[in-house]
């Protein structure tokens, strides 16, 4: 199956900083790749999908401006968690879809924790 | 809107039992339905899917769901657990009508006893 990749996969960050986190796609092209955030034992919730080239479709209450969203090419896309603090700590989930594909292939995760 | 539901917060089952994870679903159009598993500090690995064809559906690692229309469900099985198979399984939904935008569930965990 595809192959999607994140970095880093772990961040510790202190309260203020700002965070990127890259979802790679290694061996298909993603036209579309969406973003998630996961808290502890509860299900994924969609945070916003981006589209190659575009601007990122934000989900209801998620704030565009502290989230920053860039799909520069085919295989990747980058999130920035901009003046982290302490309650964006989380599990971030990235996955990415192919056209011809219905499925969604996901990275392995970022796991962040900001002081 | 879609919705997913799924009833059972943790399910049981000793090894070499068969295993059953149910999943209920909402859609607007016709549902493509998927099934994902994570380990723990991990992301999700895809283990099916129903887009069209035949009701019964078979996937990775030996587990198979199958889709009812008429009960809204696509509940996930397999014949025989395996201690491997402990982890947190997450049914999803998108309808049919090009936006790709996927509702999943809640999770069921998944613990088999030695």
């Amino acid at each position: 199956g595809a192959v999607v990749s994140q970095h880093p996969s772990w961040v510790i960050c202190k309260s203020g900083t700002s965070v990127k986190i890259e979802c790679r796609s290694l061996d298909f092209q993603a036209t579309t790749m969406f973003w998630y955030r996961q808290f502890p034992k509860q299900s994924l919730m969609l945070m916003a999908t981006s589209n190659e080239g575009s601007k990122a479709t934000y989900e209801q209450g998620v704030e565009k401006d502290k989230f920053l969203i860039n799909h520069a090419s085919l295989t990747l896309s980058t999130l920035t968690v901009t003046s982290a603090h302490p309650e964006d700590s989380s599990f971030y989930i990235c996955s990415a879809s192919d056209s011809s594909y219905n499925e969604q292939f996901f990275g392995p995760g970022t796991r962040l924790t900001v002081l | 809107a879609q919705s997913v539901a799924q009833p059972e917060d943790q399910v049981n089952v000793a090894e070499g039992n068969p295993l059953t994870v149910k999943c209920t679903y909402s859609v607007s159009g016709n549902p493509y339905l998927f099934w994902y598993v994570q380990y723990p500090n991990r992301g999700l690995q895809f283990l099916l899917k129903y887009i069209t064809g035949d009701n019964l559906v078979k996937g990775s690692y030996g587990f198979e769901a199958e889709f009812n229309k008429s009960q809204t469900s696509f509940h996930l099985k397999k014949p025989s657990a395996l201690v491997s198979d402990s982890a947190l399984y997450f049914c999803a939904v998108r309808d049919d009508r090009g936006y790709q935008k996927v509702t999943f569930g809640t999770g069921t965990k998944l613990q088999v006893i030695p």
